[in-house]
């Protein structure tokens, strides 16, 4: 089964400190992109950061950067010096191309809460 | 550039109703996406929609219909609502499907079955 598992539903963190949200995918395909996005209380997602499953080097966006582990099906996100706008839902999504079409796979999310 | 627009931002329905909520890509952009939001399921993809035709489709009961104009705005139709249905629903656009293009997504559309 195509599954994204984030298994913190709820997650704080102090102002100007990091934090690390988890997750873990199952596929079989070889070929296939991760991503993590942000759904601020507004509700408009976007994109924070994009992985291609075939780099292992890890991407990096300002203050936001993952761990991929591809063996593990790891692929967690790391926020330095969190800032209040921070705060918001955060989707771990893969896409995957399978039967001739691509399909995107969400997780539950994780609600990340910035404390002042 | 004006972004994704999705309306109604919020409707309410009585079970046994139909619904019909209209998706406005980024100008330029073909492929438009829907997703159902649900607290407990995360976001679920319905289908994808790239020159008026549906390229692809989520597990999701035939009530739940979609289409693409030829200015690649999008409608999505529910017949039959179920309480179920409640959720929010989610329009995505890119350039075209089956890439590592991001999408866009809208604000969404609150829909409540009662």
């Amino acid at each position: 089964a195509q599954t994204v598992t984030q298994s913190q539903p709820e997650m704080s963190v102090q102002e100007a400190e990091t934090v690390t949200l988890s997750c873990t995918y199952d596929t079989s395909e070889s070929d296939y992109y991760l991503f993590w996005y942000k759904q601020p209380p507004s509700r408009q997602m976007i994109l924070v950061i994009r992985q291609e499953a075939y780099k292992q080097q890890n991407a990096t966006e300002n203050r936001f950067s993952v761990n991929f582990q591809k063996a593990a099906k790891s692929f967690s996100l790391k926020i330095s010096d969190s800032q209040l706008g921070d705060a918001a839902m955060y989707f771990c999504a893969y896409r995957i191309k399978g039967s001739g079409t691509y399909k995107y796979i969400f997780g539950t999310g994780t609600r990340l809460k910035v404390l002042a | 550039k004006a972004g994704v627009t999705q309306t109604p931002r919020y409707l309410i329905k009585t079970r046994g109703q139909q619904v019909t909520l209209s998706c406005s890509p980024i100008s330029g952009h073909r492929s438009v996406s829907w997703y159902q939001q649900t607290p407990g399921q995360g976001l679920q993809f319905l289908f994808e929609y790239f020159s008026e035709t549906q390229r692809n489709k989520g597990n999701f009961p035939g009530r739940f219909s979609g289409r693409q104009f030829s200015n690649s705005r999008s409608e999505m139709n529910v017949s039959t609502l179920e309480l179920g249905d409640s959720a929010l629903y989610l329009c995505a656009s890119s350039t075209q499907p089956g890439t590592l293009y991001e999408q866009y997504f809208g604000p969404g559309t609150r829909l409540t079955v009662t």
